[in-house]
């Protein structure tokens, strides 16, 4: 079935690098997604990969996509307190749908 | 407005009561999607419009909820006979596309908080 898994809990210290990873289940996967929930708030797409790239980089934002392994994995640079949030990976649902399919979210705390 | 727009923020209702979830989305957005999220199953898909219809509701999770949009804009999502397990933030988000090969980036709403009593 389709599943997207995550680790539940990050912490890191201010300044230090962060590494969020999801594992996803669909190969056949076009697009894969980073949310950033803070609290009390809807999701913020952060960044997104298309499937025949190994690497995304966006300012602070490192994805890196291994296909093979079906993993996936947000680093942020020099985290800073107001990092702390959730972050969902997502991959697009099977056959013709737009819907997505979200992993359990990674609940990042950044002390300072 | 400039983004996803849901209504109300918040809302607390009794057991058995009916309740309507409104959500406006990006001016222009063709596609429109339901989620909820909630302690025990995390963030699930509801349903997905495509213009006024429904190619996928798959995740209705009873045939007590239901979904509508009309004008190709505005979804209304109702929820018959509330039970305390449909007691989650139900997201609301809008894409400019549709179809399977394209980006697909979904905009969301801030949600709206439902507890049922």
């Amino acid at each position: 079935g389709e599943d997207v898994e995550q680790s539940l809990f990050l912490s890191v210290r201010e300044g230090d690098s962060s590494v969020i990873n999801c594992t996803y289940t669909d190969s056949s996967s076009t697009y894969l997604y980073w949310y950033k929930q803070e609290p009390g708030a809807g999701l913020q797409l952060l960044t997104y990969i298309f499937s025949n790239m190994d690497m995304k980089q966006d300012q602070r934002l490192t994805v890196l996509l291994n296909k093979k392994d079906k993993h996936l994995s947000l680093r942020i640079a020099d985290t800073q307190t107001g990092d702390s949030a959730i972050y969902f990976c997502a991959e697009k649902g099977r056959g013709n749908t737009d819907k997505l399919i979200f992993g359990t979210g990674t609940r990042l705390q950044v002390f300072p | 407005g400039a983004g996803v727009s849901q209504s109300p923020s918040n809302k607390v209702t009794e057991k058995g009561k009916d309740v309507e979830l409104r959500c406006d989305p990006i001016s222009g957005h063709t596609a429109l999607y339901w989620y909820r999220q909630s302690l025990g199953q995390g963030l699930e898909f509801l349903i997905y419009f495509q213009g006024n219809s429904a190619p996928d509701k798959s995740g209705l999770p009873s045939d007590r909820f239901s979904a509508e949009r009309t004008g190709g804009s505005v979804s209304t999502l109702t929820i018959q006979r509330t039970q305390q397990e449909d007691s989650a933030v139900y997201l609301c988000a809008s894409s400019p596309f549709g179809g399977d090969t394209r980006r697909n980036i979904q905009y969301f709403g801030a949600g709206t908080r439902l507890s049922v009593l």
